[in-house]
């Protein structure tokens, strides 16, 4: 079974600052994806960065980052000149990859605010 | 279109009462998910559907009972609710199986669900 761990409940950052949120995770599986998620208070889960195993290169989406450290099993996500639309739940999330369905297993979250 | 729409987007029920939450996808995704989340917690798996068949059944009380009609379609009938399952139910969907490049589960905005 794999685990996701969030250390960090909350942080807050100030607008255009820039901020870290760490995830660690545990699993047996060689091949698989991480992912970060964001739910903000509108609620709808919303995909912010997406991570394949295999790849060494660390994906970018704009204003966001992660740093991928498969030996040591950590993800942290990096965020670049925060927003005040930043603000919002943080999930970091495993799936295995070579499985029929997308099971997501989640963290426990991390809640972020935008401060301005 | 890349939406899942869940309705209603609010619900409060008497514990004798039965209802249903609807959610519809249109993006031709075979994998159907049901979550249930509390406050300031990670979405917990209930229920799979894949190929419109139940694949995964995360040993959820029967007084939940899941239906998937059709390929776009996916209810969860509610019976018998106890106060303590009140809490957002989150639809998802996604591709059951693929490359790489269709990894993403996409998430409803939720029925929040009152039981009284």
């Amino acid at each position: 079974a794999q685990t996701v761990t969030q250390s960090q409940p909350e942080m807050s950052v100030q607008e255009a600052e820039t901020v870290t949120l760490s995830c660690t995770y545990d699993t047996s599986e060689n091949n698989y994806y991480l992912f970060w998620y964001k739910q903000p208070p509108s609620r709808q889960m919303i995909l912010v960065i997406r991570q394949e195993a295999y790849k060494q290169q660390n994906a970018t989406e704009n204003r966001f980052s992660v740093n991928f450290q498969k030996a040591a099993k950590s993800f942290s996500l990096k965020i670049s000149d925060s927003q005040l639309g930043d603000t919002a739940m943080y999930f970091c999330a495993f799936m295995k990859r070579w499985v029929s369905a997308r099971q997501l297993t989640f963290g426990s979250g991390t809640q972020l605010t935008v401060l301005p | 279109d890349t939406e899942v729409t869940q309705t209603p987007k609010h619900l409060v029920m008497g514990m004798t009462n039965k209802k249903s939450l609807k959610c519809e996808q249109h993006m031709g995704h075979r994998a159907m998910y049901w979550y249930k989340q509390k406050a300031k917690k990670p979405p917990e798996l209930m229920f799979v559907y894949s190929y419109e068949k139940l694949s995964i059944n995360e040993s959820v009380p029967s007084r939940f009972s899941p239906e998937c009609p059709n390929s776009s379609l996916l209810n969860l009938h509610l019976h018998a609710l106890q106060p303590e399952d009140s809490a957002l139910y989150l639809c998802a969907s996604s591709q059951e199986k693929g490359t790489d490049m269709n990894t993403e589960a996409f998430f409803g905005q939720g029925t929040r669900l009152t039981v009284v």
